[in-house]
This record gives C-alpha cells, sequence and structure tokens, in this order.
C-alpha cells in the first residue's frame, strides 16, 4: 500500500514564526510532490510543487525534498492568522494520474 | 476567467436514491478526477479519466458512477449502492502533460 504520511496536529505557532510541516512517503517512484491548502469547508489550493531534490522558495513558502529519505516538508516564513489552515501533501507517480494525498496537518498560527 | 465548476453546493440524497454531481472545466484540461473527503482523512480518488469517452476507476468506485462524453464535464452519479456517501466531493482537472491538479469548490452531500 503506497502511502503518504502527515502529522495530524494541530500544530500551533505564533504569529511571525516560521511553522514547519512535515510529509513522507512509501513509494520510492514518486516523482512530483505538491503541498496544498484547505480552509475549513473549502476546497484545497495549490501552494507550491516541487519535483527535485532540495529546496524550492515561493515568498513566504519554502518547499524542501530529499527522495533519498523519502521526505517532503513545507516550511511558512512569518505565520500569520490567515495561514491558520489544514496542509495536505500530496505525492504523484510518473504521468500524475495517480496522486496520494495525506490526511493533512492542521496549523494554528496565534495572533 | 479559467475555472472549475461544481453543482450543487449542498445535495440531499434520500435512500434508494441516484443523484449526480456536476463538474465543469473552463481551463482545457485532458485530465480530471473525482475524490471523496470524510472529516479527518485525506482525499480518497473515485474516478478519473485522462481523455474523453475514457475513465478508469479509482480506489473506492464501488457505488460511484461516471461519464465523459465533453471534456469539458465530469459528472459523477453517486447510486444507491453506495451505502455511506455522506462526503466532501472534491472534483479535480490538470493538463494532460502536467501533474498540477486545480480543484472546484466541491459539493456536500448529505443524507436525509
Amino acid at each position: 500500500q503506497k502511502e503518504v504520511e502527515q502529522n495530524s496536529g494541530p500544530l500551533s505557532v505564533p504569529e511571525g514564526a516560521i511553522a514547519s510541516l512535515n510529509c513522507t512517503y512509501s513509494d520510492r517512484g514518486s516523482q512530483s510532490f505538491f503541498w496544498y491548502r484547505q480552509y475549513s469547508g473549502k476546497s484545497p489550493e495549490l501552494i507550491m510543487f516541487i519535483y527535485s531534490n532540495g529546496d524550492k522558495e515561493d515568498g513566504r513558502f519554502t518547499a524542501q525534498l530529499n527522495k533519498a529519505s523519502q521526505y517532503v516538508s513545507l516550511l511558512i516564513r512569518d505565520s500569520q492568522p490567515s495561514d491558520s489552515a489544514t496542509y495536505l501533501c500530496a505525492v504523484a507517480n510518473t504521468g500524475g494520474f495517480k496522486t496520494i494525498f495525506g490526511a493533512g496537518t492542521r496549523l494554528f498560527v496565534k495572533a | 476567467d479559467g475555472g472549475i465548476t461544481q453543482s450543487p453546493k449542498y445535495l440531499f440524497r434520500k435512500e434508494g436514491q441516484n443523484v449526480t454531481l456536476s463538474c465543469e472545466q473552463n481551463l482545457n484540461h485532458d485530465a480530471m478526477y473525482w475524490y471523496r473527503q470524510d472529516p479527518g482523512q485525506g482525499l480518497r480518488l473515485i474516478y478519473y479519466s485522462q481523455i474523453v469517452n475514457d475513465f478508469q476507476k479509482g480506489d473506492i468506485a464501488e457505488g460511484y458512477s461516471v461519464s465523459r462524453e465533453k471534456k469539458e464535464s465530469f459528472p459523477l452519479t453517486v447510486t444507491s449502492a453506495q451505502k455511506n456517501p455522506t462526503a466532501f466531493y472534491l472534483c479535480a482537472s490538470s493538463n494532460r502533460y502536467q501533474e498540477t491538479q486545480y480543484f472546484g469548490p466541491g459539493t456536500r452531500l448529505l443524507v436525509l
């Protein structure tokens, strides 16, 4: 069974701090990795995707991928109360038609 | 504006009834997907379609059916065989050669 594991949280951080969200996956053949943000009652929205080992930065968000350790993370710098949401990690194999989603980590940013 | 629309936002099903959830996209994407989300759980794939007139079962296809007669449309029918249909249903699409999936706003299905 190919799996994507995330700590369910909640992860609580103060406003302005760095939030670190982690995800591990079991399929070594995975090629593409995604982070989605989902507000309560809403649909997921894409934050970032990463394909290669290393870091990828976009504004306050940094995705980190380590394929050898089968680990992908999302860092949110200068966390804001509006970042409070559930963050879903998604992993796709070649072709992307089978994307597996983790159950998500709930993030709470305290003002 | 390009995007994915789903209707209705809320849907109520009576026991023994089939209901159909609508999904339309104007992104010119080849691939479309249906997911089910239950509280505290990840998204589970019901069906997906890589191209018009073709679709494949996902992990939890039992009790569901789909069609893909037009590129823009991928309706999902929840049949009476689905005994526990209460969930949040999400439709997504992606360009055939890109793997990033974009989601519609979702339909929440409730059983009366």
